[in-house]
């Protein structure tokens, strides 16, 4: 079992549809960050937590220390915002990544 | 200012040569941390340096090294390519050591291809 899973793999939506993803971790963690990867690799951090909720735009993370669980929400979505999300769990002065999700918003 | 680059963008090596990649962090980062992305999965750990000292280490042979120097630009090292080690290479620099509870920037990544 990875000690950080993400649900789910992939995922599809609507333009204007509210997007959750979810994350899980098995290890203590000092924080948790939530990253977007467009195609071509590079890489932009979105969120790093280690309690509560934080807000971006439409883009929101929330972090349950207790239930070692995380979600982003994407509040009315756009197309742009297709692209691989991942967490990840920083651990023992290291990050382990979750192994993303796809998400793709159509028109 | 510069984001994190990252040099070469491509590159396409044969089984058993050697390659170095390249990576200069944000102005006035100090904490240079490198992973490994294979095509379909997340980045796996490979070092981190702060301060020109390695400070933590994934699990990796020792076909890789790497090192930092006085202006915190850091290189990836890896010998004796196998076809395995195709992969996006990623950098990330954070201003300070215990990096990981600090913001990642992250580089556009070297992605190696092995032949």
């Amino acid at each position: 079992k990875n000690e950080v899973e993400q649900s789910p793999q992939n995922l599809t939506a609507q333009e204007g549809e509210f997007i959750t993803i979810n994350c899980s971790y098995s290890v203590g963690i000092s924080a948790l960050h939530w990253l977007q990867q467009h195609p071509g690799g590079g890489i932009v951090s979105l969120f790093m937590l280690s309690s509560g909720k934080k807000k971006h735009g439409r883009l929101i993370a929330t972090i349950n220390i207790q239930e070692k669980h995380s979600s982003l929400h994407i509040t009315a979505s756009h197309p742009r915002d297709s692209a691989v999300y991942i967490c990840a769990a920083s651990s023992g002065g290291k990050l382990i990544f979750g192994t993303g999700t796809r998400l793709q918003v159509f028109p | 200012d510069a984001g994190v680059t990252q040099s070469p963008t491509h590159l396409i090596k044969t089984r058993g040569q050697q390659v170095t990649l390249r990576c200069s962090p944000i102005s006035g980062h100090k904490s240079v941390s490198w992973y490994q992305q294979v095509l379909g999965q997340g980045p796996q750990f490979i070092f981190q340096y702060y301060e020109k000292e390695e400070r933590g280490r994934g699990n990796f042979p020792d076909r890789f090294s790497a090192r930092q120097f006085p202006n915190y630009s850091s290189e990836l090292n890896v010998n004796a390519l196998l076809l395995g080690d195709s992969a996006l290479y990623l950098c990330a620099s954070s201003f300070r050591q215990g990096a990981t509870t600090y913001e990642q920037y992250f580089g556009p990544g070297t992605r190696l291809t092995v032949t």
